[in-house]
C-alpha cells in the first residue's frame, strides 16, 4: 500500500500563475482533506471532503478550490497564485471525520 | 473563540528522562483527543487517541492524560531517545463525526 501520495513535491509558480495538487489514497478512506502549515501556525484546514461527492470549507479556503474525483482522489486548485499561498501542503486521508489520519508527504509551494 | 494552545517553546530533554508536552483547550468539549509526530519535511504521523471518557492511554513508552475538568490533555514519552526528536501536535474534535482542529505542535529534542 502507497497510502497517500502526493504530486508534485515542489512546485514554483508567479504570481497569477494556476495549478492543480494532486492527492490520492489506497485505503478506502471515506473522507479527505487539505492542510497548509506555515510555520509558527501549526496544519491550517482548507478543504475536505467528508464522503465522495461532498466538499465544505475549512479554516482556510479563499484563494483554493477543490474536487472529490472519486473516492480515491482529492485534488486542490490555486485559480490565481499569490505570495501569501508560499506553504507546505498536506493532503490527508481518514475512514471518518474524527478517525486518525494518515498524511501524504506535503507539496512545498513557493510563489515569486 | 475556540483555542488549542501547544508550547511553542522547544523542548529540550536529557536522553532518558520523561518529556512532558501540555495540550490546553478553551472553548472545546472534545470527544476525542489525538496525537500525532511529524519529522522535518515528513507530513504527520498518528500516535494516539483518547476519549473523553478514558483518563489515560499507553502505547509503549508513550503514554496520554486527558483531563477534562482542567481541559488538558498531557503527553509523556518515558526513557526518551535522540529518535524521539519531533515535532509533537495534538487534536482534537467535538463529536464523533465531526472533524479535527490541529494545536500548533511542540519540538521536541532529546540530547544523547
Amino acid at each position: 500500500n502507497a497510502g497517500v501520495t502526493q504530486t508534485p513535491k515542489f512546485q514554483v509558480l508567479k504570481t497569477g500563475q494556476s495549478m492543480t495538487l494532486q492527492c490520492a489514497q489506497d485505503m478506502n478512506h471515506n473522507s479527505m482533506y487539505w492542510y497548509r502549515q506555515d510555520p509558527g501556525m501549526g496544519l491550517r484546514l482548507i478543504y475536505y471532503s467528508a464522503s465522495e461527492g461532498t466538499t465544505d470549507k475549512g479554516e482556510v479556503p479563499n484563494g483554493y478550490n477543490v474536487s472529490r474525483l472519486n473516492k480515491r482522489e482529492f485534488s486542490l486548485r490555486l485559480e490565481s497564485a499569490a505570495p501569501s499561498q508560499t506553504s507546505v501542503y498536506f493532503c490527508a486521508s481518514s475512514d471518518s471525520l474524527s478517525g486518525e489520519q494518515f498524511f501524504g508527504p506535503g507539496t512545498r509551494l513557493t510563489v515569486l | 473563540s475556540q483555542k488549542i494552545e501547544q508550547n511553542s517553546e522547544a523542548l529540550n530533554i536529557q536522553e532518558g528522562k520523561t518529556a512532558t508536552l501540555t495540550c490546553n483547550y478553551t472553548n472545546y468539549s472534545p470527544a476525542y483527543l489525538q496525537w500525532y509526530r511529524q519529522d522535518p519535511g515528513r507530513g504527520p504521523v498518528f500516535l494516539l487517541l483518547i476519549r473523553e471518557n478514558e483518563k489515560e492511554k499507553r502505547k509503549e513508552r508513550l503514554k496520554v492524560t486527558f483531563d477534562t475538568t482542567l481541559k488538558q490533555s498531557l503527553f509523556h514519552i518515558t526513557a526518551s531517545q535522540p529518535a524521539d526528536s519531533a515535532t509533537y501536535l495534538c487534536a482534537l474534535t467535538q463529536a464523533a463525526g465531526n472533524k479535527l482542529t490541529f494545536g500548533g505542535g511542540t519540538r521536541v529534542l532529546v540530547k544523547p
